[in-house]
């Protein structure tokens, strides 16, 4: 039961273009949204966050965009460097389930090439 | 200003000895969450835990593996009789009291392996 999907395992685009990295999820419930960048052999860092009462969110080169009605968020780097070759997950939680426990996408390999 | 610390960075066990992975939160932080990644996948939430308790433990299997955060030291995830399919990176991750709006943070993980 997976739900939250991302369906792209990788994307390949040249440095100085968007990147954008997209993220379906099932469950209604989710009211907020991450974004998380990850190098081999260490964690998963944080980039970007969005609340469900909201339908953009931007910090510098990243913004990400929610669009509650389609269950799709999508993250655009503009412009992307070649630093930014990672793999993306995006990840989902509910605050009526108290936990806090992230719900991650498979994740998509983003290959920025000079 | 030191992040979440996990240790050790890698760990070789035999099939049917115990791993034991320790987790240290950032500071402030009280809340630690314990996620799995098998490869090629996402990775997998596991269990939630505040100081001296456990909140949610849904993604934990219910046989070998347990989870502890005590007063005093670093969270620990104990798998016990360890078996191939363990295999995997496990990540820890904190979070600030109260706010569960706040981003979690993730260490660098674990990468347990199985002969």
């Amino acid at each position: 039961d997976q739900q939250v999907k991302q369906n792209s395992p990788s994307l390949s685009v040249q440095e100085g273009r968007i990147s954008i990295l997209n993220c379906d999820y099932t469950n209604s419930m989710f009211d907020y949204f991450l974004w998380y960048k990850k190098y081999p052999a260490e964690g998963p860092t944080f980039l970007i966050s969005i609340s469900s009462i909201k339908d953009k969110n931007e910090d510098g080169r990243f913004t990400v965009f929610l669009n509650k009605s389609a269950k799709h968020l999508s993250l655009h780097i503009v412009p992307s460097q070649p630093g930014d070759s990672a793999v993306y997950f995006c990840a989902a939680s509910s605050h009526s389930s108290n936990t806090g426990k992230l719900i991650f996408g498979q994740g998509t390999t983003l290959q920025v090439k000079p | 200003n030191a992040g979440v610390m996990q240790n050790p960075r890698h760990l070789v066990r035999r099939r049917g000895q115990e791993a034991r992975l320790r987790c240290s939160p950032m500071k402030g932080h009280s809340h630690v969450y314990w996620y799995r990644q098998l490869p090629e996948e996402g990775l997998k939430f596991m269990v939630y835990l505040q100081k001296e308790n456990i909140i949610d433990e849904s993604g934990m299997p219910k046989e070998r593996f347990s989870a502890e955060f005590p007063k005093e030291g670093p969270s620990i995830l104990r798998i016990q009789q360890v078996v191939r399919g363990d295999s995997a990176a496990y990540f820890c991750a904190s979070s600030p009291p109260g706010v569960s709006t706040q981003p979690q943070h993730f260490g660098d993980g674990t990468r347990l392996s199985i002969l």
